[in-house]
């Protein structure tokens, strides 16, 4: 059965203190991981979507990256407005569906 | 663009009534996804249509019907909801019901069944 773990579960920064977040995985045949950012009450919005181990994406001051057991979301010099909740999700194997993670709820402090 | 919209945003119903929530996107894409969402949970799949064919059901009760009259549009009626069924109802689409195709989220629809 395919895994997803997310942690930490909960982050707090201070606004322009880098840091990672993590997503592992167990899957049989990874066919695309997808990390979404989702604000309280409201439905995911795409971040990026990984394909193979050594893939790197960035927008502003998001970097994810792939590796063959993670991925990390990599936050650069972070403001408040980056507060969310982060959900990575996988596609694999014969599977027809997304799986998720818990997500990781990050806080950043003025 | 990649929006998918949907209506209403907040829906207050009793057990005894029937209401829907609607669903759009006008991206061409063929493949349209229900998810239910709790409270500090991840979306969980409900229902998944591709070229406006029901392709899976992941054993919803049958309160809920999904509806497709046509390849913009997913329907969800609800009929003799239970208060437990209170949650954010998510619409998604992608460009094909495939292997590595990129899911786009609507707003949601937040649900509460008195």
């Amino acid at each position: 059965e395919d895994q997803v773990t997310q942690s930490p579960e909960a982050l707090r920064l201070q606004e322009g203190e880098s840091s990672s977040l993590n997503c592992s995985y167990t899957v049989s045949g990874l066919r695309g991981l997808f990390w979404y950012r989702q604000d309280p009450g409201k439905g995911p919005e795409f971040l990026f979507t990984l394909y193979s181990a050594g893939e790197e994406k960035e927008k502003e001051r998001l970097k994810a990256t792939l590796t063959k057991k993670e991925s990390f979301l990599h936050i650069t010099a972070p403001k408040p407005e980056d507060s969310a909740t982060y959900l990575c999700a996988v596609l694999a194997g014969g599977n027809e569906k997304l799986t998720f993670g818990t997500g990781t709820r990050l806080t950043i402090i003025p | 663009d990649t929006e998918v919209t949907q209506t209403p945003k907040h829906l207050v119903m009793g057990m005894t009534n029937k209401k829907s929530l609607k669903c759009e996107q006008h991206m061409g894409h063929r493949a349209m996804y229900w998810y239910k969402q709790k409270a500090k949970k991840p979306p969980e799949l409900m229902f998944v249509y591709s070229y406006e064919k029901l392709s899976i059901n992941e054993s919803v009760p049958s309160r809920f019907s999904p509806e497709c009259p046509n390849s913009s549009l997913l329907n969800l009626h609800l009929h003799a909801l239970q208060p437990e069924d209170s949650a954010l109802y998510l619409c998604a689409s992608s460009q094909e019901r495939a292997d590595q195709e990129t899911q786009y989220f609507g707003p949601g629809t937040r649900l509460l069944v008195l």
